[in-house]
């Protein structure tokens, strides 16, 4: 089935810098690739999605992109703000697959 | 819309006792996805369904545990007998049509004691 791998795990930044989180698939079929930020107690809720008709996409701090070739995708924040702390999630398509998230902190 | 409804929101219960988690999803949306999550696991797909028909089980983790969707607006997701290891929280999500956005549902928080 569909390998979805994540990293890191664990990031903490300063308020302001960038952030990257990283995700490879296996499955050359997918071409469905979205994030998701869980906040503390909450439900998961998509904050951006890309198709692999493109490379890249962007929603103000925000950005994913992807590379086909290689099975790989990643999410970009930039600007960061406290937040932004929240596990985020990728996910690829075929059989609905999570990755194991990211937990990401950003300190004031 | 309201968004994906679950009850109960939170369970208690004794090992060795039947769980029933329900779900209704949004209305229209033609799949139906079962989650679990636990600090450990992460976010588990447990099954999910297209057109109330069962088209993934491969996650559910034994037979305790069943899944149903009687019609387009309802499904259940039950443990028989429960175990202290299955706490955790389940998600219901669901979406229109596949590799599309999916919508969650709150969880129910499942403590079995």
């Amino acid at each position: 089935g569909e390998n979805v791998e994540q990293h890191p795990s664990t990031l903490s930044v300063q308020e302001g810098d960038s952030a990257v989180i990283k995700c490879t698939y296996s499955d050359s079929a997918s071409n469905y690739f979205p994030w998701y930020k869980q906040e503390l107690g909450k439900r998961p809720q998509l904050i951006i999605d890309i198709r692999s008709n493109v490379g890249e996409k962007k929603d103000q701090r925000i950005a994913v992109t992807l590379n086909k070739t290689a099975k790989h995708f990643s999410l970009h924040i930039t600007e960061t703000q406290p937040e932004d702390s929240a596990v985020y999630f990728c996910a690829a398509s075929i059989e609905e697959r999570f990755g194991a998230g990211t937990r990401l902190t950003v300190k004031p | 819309d309201a968004g994906v409804i679950q009850s109960p929101r939170h369970e208690v219960t004794e090992m060795g006792q039947e769980v029933t988690l329900r779900c209704k999803p949004i209305s229209g949306h033609d799949y139906l996805f079962w989650y679990r999550q636990t600090m450990m696991r992460g976010l588990e797909l447990l099954i999910y369904f297209n057109n109330n028909v069962p088209i993934d089980d491969s996650g559910m983790p034994e037979d305790r545990f069943s899944a149903k969707m009687p019609n387009a607006s309802f499904s259940t997701l039950k443990i028989q007998p429960s175990e202290p290891r299955d706490s955790a929280v389940y998600f219901c999500a669901s979406s229109f049509g596949h590799q599309e956005t999916q919508y969650f549902g709150p969880g129910t928080r499942l403590l079995v004691l």
